[in-house]
């Protein structure tokens, strides 16, 4: 059984477009996370949710809009893709006040053409 | 925002011991540390984590100098599969902002 899983793994797509990126967790934990991993392969955290609430936001254009059905599912929606936000995408998710093991999905590669 | 140095690449013999230093030189006392590998292609994983003590579990040992600047995380018997990016993550435990920072990390290579 995967932990956090996303879907898809790969999204290749043109400028200007809107896609959807999903996760979902089956480990029960009340926090999840997304993070950019770009070009030069540095990882930075995006967003984070716990129990459906926004947390983090670092500063991520508007385009970027996460969305939080129930605390199992984190999804990611990005409006008017620029080549700019071609990375690799990864959710994760963690229990919340412990902060002991984060567990991430596999990511997803999105190219912008 | 690291706080964190790590050197940028290390080579270790298959079956040897890889040990990987971090230096944190300004962390404080209720910061742990934290250590994720990235296999190629793959999504972090977790390796180990300590506040002042050394530990072990069954992936590794973290051994934190007594002043808490300095740690290495020990793979005993490195392998193949252990070929990865190591992450040395300086975190304050605790409450809902568990904000993983990555810094570049080490590339460690394991030869046969």
């Amino acid at each position: 059984d995967t932990a956090v899983s996303q879907t898809p793994k790969y999204l290749v797509t043109q400028m200007g477009n809107d896609k959807s990126i999903k996760c979902e967790q089956n480990l029960g934990h009340d926090t999840m996370y997304w993070y950019k991993q770009d070009s030069k392969k540095f990882l930075k955290i995006m967003f984070s949710y716990n129990n459906k609430e926004l947390i983090i936001n670092e500063t991520v254009p508007n385009r970027f809009s996460p969305k939080s059905p129930d605390k199992a599912h984190l999804n990611l929606h990005i409006n008017s893709l620029e080549l700019g936000d071609s990375a690799v995408y990864f959710c994760a998710s963690s229990l919340p006040g412990q902060g002991i093991e984060a567990f991430f999905g596999q990511g997803t590669r999105l190219t912008v053409v | 925002d690291a706080k964190t140095t790590q050197p940028p690449s290390m080579d270790c013999a298959e079956g040897r011991a890889a040990n990987l230093p971090c230096n944190h030189s300004t962390i404080s006392g209720n910061e742990y540390v934290y250590w994720y590998r990235q296999i190629h292609s793959q999504g972090p994983q977790y390796i180990i984590h300590g506040l002042k003590n050394n530990e072990t579990n069954e992936m590794a040992s973290l051994i934190i100098t007594e002043d808490r600047k300095s740690s290495t995380l020990i793979l005993p018997h490195a392998t193949l599969r252990d070929t990865a990016v190591y992450y040395c993550i300086v975190l304050n435990s605790g409450g809902s902002n568990y904000k993983l920072t990555f810094g570049k990390g080490t590339l460690l290579t394991v030869n046969p």
